[in-house]
């Protein structure tokens, strides 16, 4: 069976320092992998996106992954966090040809000044 | 991408009445949504597919009967939550698209009293 998770419920990190969130997967097959972010009030956002190719992905708002599959692994990484990257972060596996989607349990991120 | 709407945003009901939320896709043609569901805190569970034009399929665990989801046109979903109680207490959200991404709407945030 599919499974994502996210081994960490609740990251603090200082502003301007780095931030990287991890994400392990379970799947049969080629998983598309996605990093979604959702901020109070907001509906998700993607991130960034992995189905093939390049194993490291540029997204939006200056956030990569890198995809390993010798360790099922899609961690998602900023080099310098703001203070607007506080938000729950998932990371989602890909489960038919549909779109349909299998979450891990989130991310909180907290970033103080 | 796809521009999401839901509505209502919020609503309360009070036990034993039932609460339709609508979720409208503005600018894709959605032969599929998905309908999630994500408890205060929790990561986001698939309830259901929503299929153009034919039966909902449900996730292993969900009551089909409870949950009524019509599909009517490419660009409408609707879930009415029957005879909801304080359980069913929680934010849906749905989303459009393919495998390549989804897009989701903002949620609506019921509370049942």
């Amino acid at each position: 069976a599919q499974s994502v998770t996210q081994p960490d419920i609740h990251i603090t990190v200082s502003e301007g320092a780095s931030l990287e969130l991890r994400c392990n997967y379970s799947y049969g097959a080629t998983p598309y992998l996605f990093w979604y972010v959702q901020s109070p009030g907001q509906g998700l956002q993607l991130l960034l996106k992995y189905f093939s190719g390049d194993t490291l992905v540029q997204g939006i708002k200056g956030f990569e992954a890198e995809f390993k599959r010798s360790q099922s692994s899609f961690n998602l990484r900023k080099p310098s966090v703001h203070w607007s990257d506080a938000a729950e972060y998932f990371c989602a596996v890909g489960t038919d040809s549909w779109g349909k989607l299998q979450f891990g349990a989130g991310t909180q991120v907290v970033v103080t000044p | 991408g796809a521009v999401v709407s839901q509505h209502p945003s919020w609503v309360i009901c009070k036990s034993g009445t039932s609460v339709k939320i609508e979720c409208r896709s503005l600018d894709f043609q959605a032969t599929t949504m998905f309908w999630y569901r994500q408890f205060p805190k929790q990561s986001l569970m698939l309830m259901a597919t929503s299929n153009e034009g034919s039966k909902a399929t449900y996730e292993q665990g969900v009551e089909k009967d409870k949950f009524l989801i019509n599909h009517a046109s490419l660009t409408l979903s609707t879930l009415t939550v029957t005879s909801a109680h304080p359980e069913d207490s929680s934010f849906y959200i749905c989303s459009v698209g393919g495998r390549n991404e989804q897009y989701f709407g903002p949620g609506t945030r019921l509370t049942v009293t």
